[in-house]
């Protein structure tokens, strides 16, 4: 299957412990996005790359994450002192708008990771 | 803050019949799109509609785009019990590509 992956799918962890999320996007693409979902909420966009180049992070995002992706293919995500508050679904998309036959910006998602902190 | 509101929150309807649901949207934008998600898992691209773009079809999926009301609507027809999740639209805004996310509509098919 050359969709997009994400390991793992269920993470429980205690406060204050840190997190690492990792996303194996579809291969040919170069943008990587993450997304956090909570409870009754749709996506809310964290950050994205362009290839290895971390382009844009959103305000949701703390000092507390930070998310690489070297060499422009996998991406993580990691979450240190972890509280109450980041227990959500982490999402990962990729897209490749530049590609020849590509539809404008649609992403494909991956099955999310689901965070629990106790 | 999310970009798009749907309405409605929730909708319940029977096997065969049609599925409507409406989101609107604060900005410009540079395409809308629709995604399915089923219960705890990630989400499904339906459809892509542009700005200068009206409508579209997609097998049973027909959406509409109203840039003067800064609107769109999804419709489902002769649902199916398989069509049972939540439906995201997603406005992608000029110069932008990441996508920024309604808060949903939950639709349940009652066989």
């Amino acid at each position: 299957d050359t969709g997009v992956s994400q390991d793992p799918r269920h993470k429980i962890t205690k406060r204050g412990q840190n997190v690492t999320f990792r996303c194996d996007p579809i291969s040919e693409h170069n943008r990587l996005y993450w997304y956090r979902q909570t409870l009754g909420q749709g996506p809310e966009f964290l950050t994205y790359f362009q290839n290895e180049a971390q382009l844009e992070k959103s305000r949701l995002l703390s000092d507390r994450f930070s998310a690489e992706r070297p060499k422009g293919s996998f991406s993580t995500l990691e979450i240190q002192r972890t509280e109450q508050g980041d227990s959500a679904m982490y999402l990962c998309a990729s897209s490749s708008p530049e590609a020849a036959g590509a539809t404008y910006n649609e992403q494909f998602f991956g099955p999310g990771t689901r965070l629990t902190v106790l | 803050s999310q970009q798009g509101e749907e309405d409605p929150q929730a909708l319940s309807i029977q096997e065969g019949e049609n599925a409507t649901m409406n989101c609107s949207y604060k900005t410009s934008i540079n395409n809308l799109q629709w995604y399915r998600q089923n219960s705890g898992r990630g989400l499904v691209h339906l459809i892509l509609i542009r700005s200068n773009e009206r409508e579209k079809h997609s097998g049973r999926l027909r959406v509409t785009l109203d840039t003067s009301k800064k609107s769109s609507s999804l419709l489902i027809t002769a649902s199916r019990a398989a069509d049972t999740a939540s439906y995201f639209c997603a406005t992608d805004l000029s110069n932008d590509y990441k996508l920024s996310f309604g808060a949903g509509t939950t639709v349940t098919v009652r066989a």
